[in-house]
């Protein structure tokens, strides 16, 4: 079946502690991206990557760090995590970068930063 | 200003009737893709359906159909003989220009669904 997987879907973590949200697809997508969820601000962009080993910043990239070794997986990390980057991720890829091709999401990591 | 816009922050329907969520976006670039997605409580999100700048016809997808109206820029999305399992949040998006284009979502539109 055709996915973006993200693990884990439910974190509690406390300041400070760094840690990893993958991101997995089995579409050979080459693009992939990451976005954040927010009440009132709706879903902004970290990152994206247009193909392996190409990465760039998106609207709200401070505190997050990505790296794209292999084209299927698209890890966030965050170094020193904070109480304001408790939020809904959502990784997302679509086959090529123009306009025309469909993000397809996964399904979501509900992080809380104590 | 709002690249996409969704004037209704909320929407009730009952079962099996029609709604309508609006969309209205904004682009200088002739290029553009126009997408529905379905974000339920559980949190996901759910591709609906999806409309090219240059499609001349509305695209349809089972009981989704996008209603485009490219002069006056808007992308409506029906929902025909609605079900329970269709209250959720409704995001429009859009994709803009030839080469690389981010996803940019409105606000969303939350649809109740009543028996």
């Amino acid at each position: 079946e055709a996915q973006v997987t993200q693990n884990p879907r439910y974190l509690i973590t406390v300041t400070g502690k760094k840690l990893t949200v993958t991101c997995s697809q089995n579409m050979n997508h080459e693009y992939m991206s990451w976005y954040r969820q927010d009440p009132g601000l709706g879903l902004r962009q970290i990152y994206y990557s247009m193909n392996v080993e190409v990465t760039d910043k998106g609207d709200v990239p401070e505190g997050y760090k990505v790296s794209r070794k292999e084209k299927r997986n698209f890890p966030l990390i965050l170094e020193s995590p904070s109480p304001n980057q408790t939020s809904l991720y959502f990784c997302a890829s679509s086959l090529s970068l123009v306009s025309t091709d469909t993000q397809y999401f996964g399904p979501g990591t509900r992080l809380t930063v104590l | 200003a709002q690249k996409i816009t969704q004037t209704q922050p909320g929407m009730f329907v009952q079962e099996k009737e029609a709604v309508t969520l609006d969309c209205t976006y904004d682009t200088s670039d002739q290029s553009y893709g126009l997408f529905w997605y379905k974000q339920p409580s559980s949190g996901e999100m759910i591709f609906l359906i999806y409309q090219g700048s240059y499609d001349e016809q509305n695209a349809t997808e089972g009981r989704y159909s996008l209603n485009f109206q490219k002069a006056r820029k808007s992308a409506n999305l029906v929902i025909s003989a609605s079900q329970l399992g269709d209250s959720a949040m409704y995001f429009c998006a859009m994709r803009e220009g030839i080469r690389y284009s981010t996803l940019t979502f409105g606000k969303g539109t939350m649809l109740l669904v009543s028996p």
